[in-house]
């Protein structure tokens, strides 16, 4: 079936990076925008960049820009978002999730969640 | 700041029709640009209730519904069910930030 399958939870000191990756199963890749999206604790979801897994062009919204990368690997059919120079409000469950004009770019498969907590 | 803001919680009870608004402004909802609805239940990873304003994805059922009218949208849930409690979100298009937001989250409880 289609699925999106995200690494496990990772633990980071402050001024550290994370690098989580979202492998695909279930349908083509190449064909669809992989976003990146993250939930603090009892907070709101929150866009953080998308790549287009055909092209490998990326998007990344204004607070993110200069700390967040996203990667793929066509050839795994996988997407990597790493994010750097942590600090404790990184905090956060962190999202990959496919989207499409098929959908009108609604987010319509989700991956389980990577759970990243940032403390010294 | 919030950019979408809907009501932090809604209750019913069982069998009740509840909505769920989702207040934006002229750089997004206003602006055209379409609006979806998820479902998130607790611990879960959200799922897309509603997508392209009002339309459904196979499987979800037809007691969801939405619209979307000038710079609000609004979700609603007719037949309200137990399983229903959960946290909605709306999310859209924003064009003086360029990039997607999400609504500031509402909490559905049946009572």
């Amino acid at each position: 079936q289609v699925q999106l399958v995200q690494s496990g939870a990772e633990v980071k000191k402050p001024g550290a990076s994370v690098k989580v990756s979202c492998k695909a199963s279930g349908y083509t890749f190449t064909s669809y925008v992989i976003y990146w999206v993250r939930q603090a604790p009892g907070q709101r979801l929150e866009w953080m960049g998308w790549i287009n897994a055909g092209n490998g062009n990326t998007e990344f919204s204004q607070k993110f820009q200069g700390r967040v990368t996203i990667t793929r690997d066509t050839s795994a059919s996988a997407a990597y978002m790493e994010l750097s120079s942590l600090r404790s409000e990184d905090t956060a469950v962190y999202y990959c999730t496919r989207g499409s004009g098929a959908t009108r770019h609604a987010l319509d498969i989700w991956g389980q969640g990577t759970m990243v907590t940032v403390s010294s | 700041q919030s950019v979408l803001t809907q009501p932090p919680s809604v209750s019913g009870a069982p069998g009740q029709r509840v909505t769920i608004s989702c207040t934006g402004s002229s750089s997004n909802i206003g602006a055209g640009y379409d609006v979806h609805w998820y479902q998130q239940l607790p611990g879960t990873a959200p799922k897309v209730l509603i997508y392209g304003n009002s339309i459904r994805p196979s499987g979800v059922p037809d007691r969801f519904s939405g619209s979307k009218s000038g710079t609000s949208a609004s979700l609603a849930i007719s037949g309200l069910q137990a399983e229903d409690e959960a946290d909605y979100y709306c999310q859209s298009y924003d064009s003086s930030l360029s990039g997607y937001v999400f609504g500031s989250g509402t909490k559905v409880t049946v009572l």
